[in-house]
């Protein structure tokens, strides 16, 4: 079966530091990918999308991701957060056959201190 | 503004009641979707309906119902035969066919007792 990895569940971080949450999947062929924020008491909201093209894609707020197709990745990274930057984040990958099959990760949860 | 509504944001209720979730979207989508979420799991689907008077079941369907008698409208039914209902729902929705982003509601939170 198809799987989501995100390698940490939780992150601290002070401002300014720089972040990366990873994201793997399973799947070997033709994939979409998602990265969703939570913050809190807010809607999960899109912050970034790959579907094909340049494999480093700019999201809002300063996110941006990077589709390495040979280690099935697509990592969210930003160089330097902001306490505002506390949610939690979830990865997500479609592989076709109806957003029913849309798969997310256990997701992460980051906490900036000021 | 255009978006989903899902009511109540929180809810209490004791072992063995049936529990209705609401979910509203304004947005003319087709599909809508029910998902589950607890601490380190992430999201898992219940149900979807890709069309009005049409549902299928998700990954984990045991225990709930949904119905589709409205474009606009998809509620979710907590039954009493569901083990463990205490968790987050999020309904979302997607515009139809060739859309690719879902469009989350801002949950429900329900904690039985």
């Amino acid at each position: 079966a198809q799987s989501v990895s995100q390698h940490n569940h939780h992150v601290i971080l002070s401002e300014a530091a720089s972040l990366e949450l990873g994201c793997n999947y399973s799947y070997g062929g033709t994939v979409n990918l998602f990265w969703y924020v939570q913050y809190p008491g807010q809607h999960l909201q899109l912050l970034l999308k790959y579907f094909s093209g340049d494999p480093l894609v700019k999201g809002i707020k300063g996110f941006e991701a990077e589709f390495i197709k040979s280690k099935f990745s697509f990592n969210l990274r930003k160089p330097s957060v902001q306490w505002s930057d506390t949610a939690e984040y979830f990865c997500a990958v479609y592989s076709g056959g109806g957003y029913n099959k849309l798969i997310f990760g256990a997701g992460t949860r980051l906490a900036v201190h000021p | 503004d255009g978006g989903i509504t899902q009511s109540p944001k929180y809810l209490f209720r004791k072992e063995g009641q049936n529990v209705t979730l609401s979910c509203e979207q304004n947005l003319n989508h087709d599909a809508m979707y029910w998902y589950r979420q607890d601490p380190g799991q992430g999201l898992r689907l219940i149900y979807y309906s890709q069309i009005v008077n049409d549902f299928q079941k998700g990954d984990i369907a045991e225990g709930y119902s949904v119905s589709r008698e409205k474009k606009e409208s998809f509620p979710l039914t907590v039954t009493s035969a569901q083990k463990n209902p205490t968790a987050f729902y999020l309904c979302a929705s997607l515009e139809g066919a060739g859309a690719n982003v879902l469009t989350f509601g801002a949950g429900s939170r329900l904690t039985v007792l």
